[in-house]
């Protein structure tokens, strides 16, 4: 059964604008949260994470936002470039273990 | 810039092979991991490692094994491969739990026919 969940296979956006991203988990035992970006072909990258003691972080373009009574969280990428143009993954920690969504595929359009 | 190794990138091998699927990290990282990914169903874990000769069970381990003979080597193995391991496999490392990135090769798309 899975704990993390990205209900969204697919997410178009015109450049410049804001992609958001969804993910909701499960397990409330998960301590940190993170997404991950991956281009075809290659594995996939660390791109931001959070804590489950906080609610917001911030890195550039690139915001997550962490609501644990919802279990619910988001990653916000502004503005949306086409270098984006991935699949994002949410995961979620619990010691060494990290637990994956099935992912999201997002397209950045000119 | 930490760098994983999966040894081979395309592997095509015939059902009841014993598969070897190797990976190297260069960072001196505790913990090692391997995963399947498969379309609609994300990474899946199938087994980790967080020390020489230790190995913890992840979700997916049935009709799999590994091997960590030296902290920089982690090996899938499947013992007598079948159709339903077609999967593209992941290799990561990291250096500790929580917050700590996991690190991950390239992939090796494995095909068994």
């Amino acid at each position: 059964d899975q704990q993390v969940k990205q209900n969204s296979p697919s997410l178009s956006v015109q450049e410049g604008r804001i992609s958001i991203l969804n993910c909701d988990y499960t397990n409330s035992m998960f301590d940190y949260f993170l997404w991950y970006k991956k281009y075809p072909a290659e594995g996939p990258t660390f791109l931001i994470s959070i804590s489950s003691i906080k609610d917001k972080n911030e890195d550039g373009r690139f915001t997550v936002f962490l609501n644990k009574s919802a279990k619910h969280l988001s990653l916000h990428i502004v503005p949306s470039q086409p270098g984006d143009s991935a699949v994002y993954f949410c995961a979620a920690s619990h010691g060494y273990k990290l637990s994956f969504g099935a992912g999201t595929t997002v397209t950045v359009r000119a | 810039d930490v760098k994983v190794t999966q040894s081979s990138r395309y592997l095509v091998k015939r059902t009841g092979e014993k598969v070897f699927l190797e990976c190297v990290q260069d960072m001196d990282h505790e913990n090692m991991f391997w995963y399947r990914q498969d379309p609609g169903l994300g990474l899946r874990l199938i087994y980790f490692s967080y020390d020489v000769k230790m190995k913890e069970k992840g979700d997916i381990p049935e009709g799999y094994s590994v091997s960590r003979e030296k902290k920089e080597r982690f090996s899938l193995i499947l013992e007598s491969a079948s159709t339903n391991q077609t999967s593209m496999y992941l290799c990561a490392s990291s250096p500790g739990q929580g917050d700590q990135p996991q690190h991950f090769g390239d992939g090796t798309r494995l095909s068994i026919l």
